[in-house]
């Protein structure tokens, strides 16, 4: 059984649109995590959301946190090509972090 | 300040031979995590442990796999008779507290070991 489901598992756009990935459970979480992943290397984390309907910003990303803490949304505006490479939400299950089932980014110039 | 360590960074094995991956936490780390990633997929956790104690191996088949964190040195994730279905990315994770990322506390991960199972 998947915690954490992403959509869409993969996406390849163009240089400057924007996108939104998405992260859902039914389950309820005290806070989410984002991670990128580059190839061959660890996930480097990116954010942790704790509040309900939380927003934050980190320059040309933007995370949510759903009202519920069931899910969480992650939105790139003018995406570049640095912005390629999976993206995994992860949250705590009991003593350890899960993650879910990744969102592969494409960025072409 | 040296990050997580795991090496090797690539192990080819043959079908029935062992696998042994390291990894050495961070300076101060207590905890480890070990994860497994298929191509295009998120990592799958496997084990959790201690210092000489598994807290956690919710994730580990029940056969062939091994993990251990002694007292001194790396912790070693062991697979025994490997099979072709056991080729993938090895991620290790450490954090210094036992809560670590329940706490928002993060891990930071090693860069992985990436086994291929002729």
């Amino acid at each position: 059984t998947q915690l954490l489901e992403q959509s869409p598992q993969f996406l390849s756009i163009q240089e400057g649109e924007n996108l939104t990935v998405y992260c859902n459970s039914s389950s309820v979480f005290s806070s989410l995590q984002w991670y990128r992943q580059e190839p061959g290397e660890g996930p480097v984390l990116l954010v942790t959301v704790v509040t309900g309907g939380e927003v934050k910003k980190l320059k040309r990303l933007t995370f949510q946190f759903g009202d519920a803490r069931k899910d969480s949304s992650l939105h790139i505006t003018a995406a570049q090509p640095g912005d390629t490479g999976l993206y995994l939400c992860a949250a705590v299950n009991t003593d350890k972090l899960i993650f879910g089932t990744g969102t592969r980014l494409q960025v072409f110039p | 300040n040296a990050g997580v360590m795991q090496n090797p960074r690539h192990l080819v094995r043959r079908r029935g031979q062992e696998a042994r991956l390291r990894c050495s936490p961070m300076k101060g780390h207590s905890h480890v995590y070990w994860y497994r990633q298929l191509p295009e997929e998120g990592l799958k956790f496997m084990v959790y442990l201690q210092k000489e104690n598994i807290i956690d191996e919710s994730g580990m088949p029940k056969e062939r796999f091994s993990a251990e964190f002694p007292k001194e040195g790396p912790s070693i994730l062991r697979i025994q008779q490997v099979v072709r279905g056991d080729s993938a990315a090895y991620f290790c994770a450490s954090s210094p507290t036992l809560q670590g990322a329940l706490n928002n506390e993060k891990l930071f991960f090693g860069s992985g070991t990436q086994l291929s199972v002729l």
